[in-house]
């Protein structure tokens, strides 16, 4: 999983809260990434941010939130107007090779299940 | 949105044989590339391939590239227990982002 921590690795909430996870990285990476996986599909983009205090909405933003205060930090909150919260969520840093493309660096992921 | 659609969704195959899966995608790509996902843990990148190659290998990886036909195939050679886990290939386009698709899952029977 790289240089890439999630954490908790497993989390329950109730309906109407908010929760918010944590992914960190040592990679002096500039872009991160948010993503959730449902089963039986891929990976859906929710946020991602391609520079300290910047970040920009992807596929699926509605119900969730980030910051990006530090390089090393973009943690994501779940809001209680997120529908079906339910999900394993994924964080991941971009590598840019010169001249060969970007790769990404995934953490372990966060199991998130609302009660 | 998702760019890459895996095929097939599923396959089992014994030790040693080959797996090749399949992935196909909508729109011009600047590289593509394919992930591993052992079961509950994050995305592992094996492989990336750019527009203008064909083909590419690391170790016992071999990855072709068709863009006049929107696809790829990646091929595990030798295959071995260890390998079992989904494989997802994903899009590079112009943008900064990758597209996944929806994953082949691997079984490979000792």
């Amino acid at each position: 999983d790289g240089g890439i921590t999630q954490s908790p690795k497993y989390l329950f909430r109730k309906e109407g809260q908010n929760v918010t996870l944590s992914c960190e990285q040592n990679l002096n990476h500039d872009a991160m990434y948010w993503y959730r996986q449902d089963p039986g599909q891929g990976l859906r983009l929710i946020y991602y941010s391609q520079i300290v205090n910047d970040f920009q909405k992807g596929d699926i933003a509605e119900g969730y939130s980030v910051s990006r205060e530090k390089k090393e930090s973009f943690p994501l909150t779940v809001t209680s107007a997120q529908k079906n919260p339910t999900a394993f969520y994924l964080c991941a840093s971009r590598l840019r090779l010169a001249g060969q493309g970007d790769t990404q660096y995934f953490g372990p992921g966060t199991r998130l299940t609302v009660l | 949105s998702q760019q890459g659609e895996e095929d097939p969704q599923a396959l089992s195959i014994q030790e040693g044989e080959n797996a090749t899966m399949n992935c196909s995608y909508k729109t011009s790509i600047n590289n593509l590339q394919w992930y591993r996902q052992n079961s509950g843990r994050g995305l592992v990148h094996l492989i990336l391939i750019r527009s203008n190659e064909r083909e590419k290998h690391s170790g016992r990886l071999r990855v072709t590239l068709d863009t006049s036909k929107k696809s790829s195939s990646l091929l595990i050679t030798a295959s071995r227990a260890a390998d079992t886990a989904s494989y997802f290939c994903a899009t590079a386009t112009g943008a900064n982002n990758l597209f996944f698709g929806t994953g082949t899952r691997l079984t490979v029977i000792p």
